[in-house]
């Protein structure tokens, strides 16, 4: 069975920075040979995609944090991280990250971690 | 960056009554729309992939149907345990975009 678990989120001021882990494991399961994800849910309950990382190392980002969010894999760790600088208010959210996984019709999130609440406010 | 509303944003129903949830996306993306249910403080749940394929596991009273713009979620036979929030999804073009979500609650 896979497992993903988030960590890294909290209470922050705005313009501040977090890094959120997505930490894997079970049955054999390599972040850096699946396509990870980044979703955000947010306190009025919308879910917003973020951010993905092929397996490739080709990363993709939400135009609303594209220049602030990185997305990164540590193989040694099998962690995926989400880098978030200059945050804002409106980042505010549980942020969940889950494997985006490739089959010949898309891609489709099935495995999710439980998630990491980001609150941004002073 | 695609568009997806879903309709109705919420709806009452029954214990053994059959529902269904549309999905439109603003351009056609083939069969790449995906399902998830969604429960106050857990993570979503994948219900169905490409439209049609159920999950392992997800219980065969779900069906999904449709292609091009137009999409379904139907449940044959609620069950208490199908109250809930659910979300299409799709996976045609970055960004990943959702629909606003149709809250199913109790009549």
């Amino acid at each position: 069975e896979v497992q993903l678990v988030e960590s890294g989120g909290g209470l922050i001021q705005p313009g501040g920075s977090l890094r959120l882990s997505c930490a894997a494991s079970g049955s054999g399961f390599l972040v850096i040979s699946n396509y990870m994800t980044w979703v955000r849910q947010t306190p009025g309950k919308a879910l917003e995609w973020v951010s993905v990382i092929y397996s490739g190392g080709d990363t993709y980002y939400a135009d609303s944090v594209k220049g602030r969010f990185t997305i990164s894999t540590d193989s040694s760790k099998n962690t995926v991280y989400l880098q978030m600088n200059s945050l804002r208010a409106e980042d505010t959210a549980v942020y969940y990250c889950a494997r985006d996984r490739y089959r010949g019709s898309g891609t489709y999130f099935d495995y999710w971690g439980q998630g990491t609440l980001v609150t941004v406010s002073s | 960056d695609i568009q997806m509303t879903q309709s109705p944003s919420s709806l009452s129903a029954s214990v053994g009554d059959r529902v269904t949830i549309t999905c439109r996306a603003s351009q056609s993306i083939s069969n790449y729309l995906n399902w998830y249910q969604d429960k106050p403080g857990k993570a979503p749940k994948l219900l169905i992939y490409a439209a049609s394929t159920l999950q392992s596991g997800v219980p065969s009273r779900f069906s999904g149907s449709g292609f091009g713009t137009d999409f379904t979620l139907t449940i044959s036979s609620l069950q208490a345990e199908d109250f809930a929030t659910y979300y299409c999804q799709q996976s045609h073009t970055i960004p990943r975009t959702f629909g606003q979500g149709t809250k199913l609650d109790i009549k």
